[in-house]
């Protein structure tokens, strides 16, 4: 299976900075396709987890712009270029490449 | 508007089952996959399985494999997530969320598992 790894699990910031988080794969989730299947999710507080970004760095309808994907291969990245309050809560990477597994959540607060 | 909309919540006993329900609505059913993923308190989200909805056919996570069984209704454009033999393990948040990378999630079903 494949293991997803994300960095911080904990993420202290200050309203108006910037903040990164981290998602590694056990192994790269290049498709035979060559689409690259990483999305990202954010879940606030006792919420349903609502897609960020899909396949790396596509925004879905909606998202603020602040937030933007990147990465290859099985190194990946959020980035919110500046926080708002808002954006308080848990944010998951999920390959969907082979099969489908999730990383263990980053808790983002202000 | 895309909307998937699942069964209250249940509380069973240990060694019981569940039957959770997802109705969609605002696309064609026999489009999209639809997955399953659970929540347990305070942790991370879990892949359960994922169902083509066209003819039926899942796919389970190993985990899950031989305790759970996804189905569908085409006639009322529904999805079900059977859990069978339930422990307080698999107290939870259930979750259909559909597929096309995992675009639109329903509102969960708490599951509760208590003696």
């Amino acid at each position: 299976d494949v293991v997803m790894t994300q960095s911080p699990l904990s993420l202290p910031v200050t309203l108006g900075q910037p903040a990164s988080i981290s998602c590694r794969s056990s192994q790269s989730l290049v498709d035979s396709d060559g689409d690259t299947y990483l999305n990202w999710f954010q879940q606030r507080p006792g919420q349903s987890p609502r897609r960020l970004i899909y396949k790396v760095f596509n925004r879905d309808s909606g998202v603020p712009d602040r937030f933007s994907g990147s990465g290859s291969g099985t190194d990946f990245t959020l980035k919110i270029s500046r926080v708002e309050a808002e954006d308080v809560g848990v944010y998951y990477c999920m390959q969907g490449t082979h099969w489908y597994t999730f990383g263990q959540g980053t808790k983002l607060e202000i | 508007q895309v909307l998937l909309v699942q069964s209250g919540a249940e509380v069973k006993k240990p060694g019981a089952s569940v039957k959770v329900s997802c109705k969609t609505s605002g696309y064609t059913f026999t489009t999209y996959y639809m997955h399953w993923v659970r929540q347990a308190p305070g942790q991370g989200l879990e892949w359960m399985g994922i169902i083509n909805p066209t003819g039926g056919s899942t796919t389970y996570a190993k985990k899950f494999q031989g305790r759970v069984t996804v189905t569908r209704d085409t006639s009322t454009s529904t999805v079900y997530m059977e859990l069978i033999s339930l422990s307080s393990d698999d107290t939870a948040v259930y979750y259909c969320a559909r597929e096309a990378n995992m675009d639109v999630w329903g509102q969960g079903t708490t599951v509760t598992v208590s003696s």
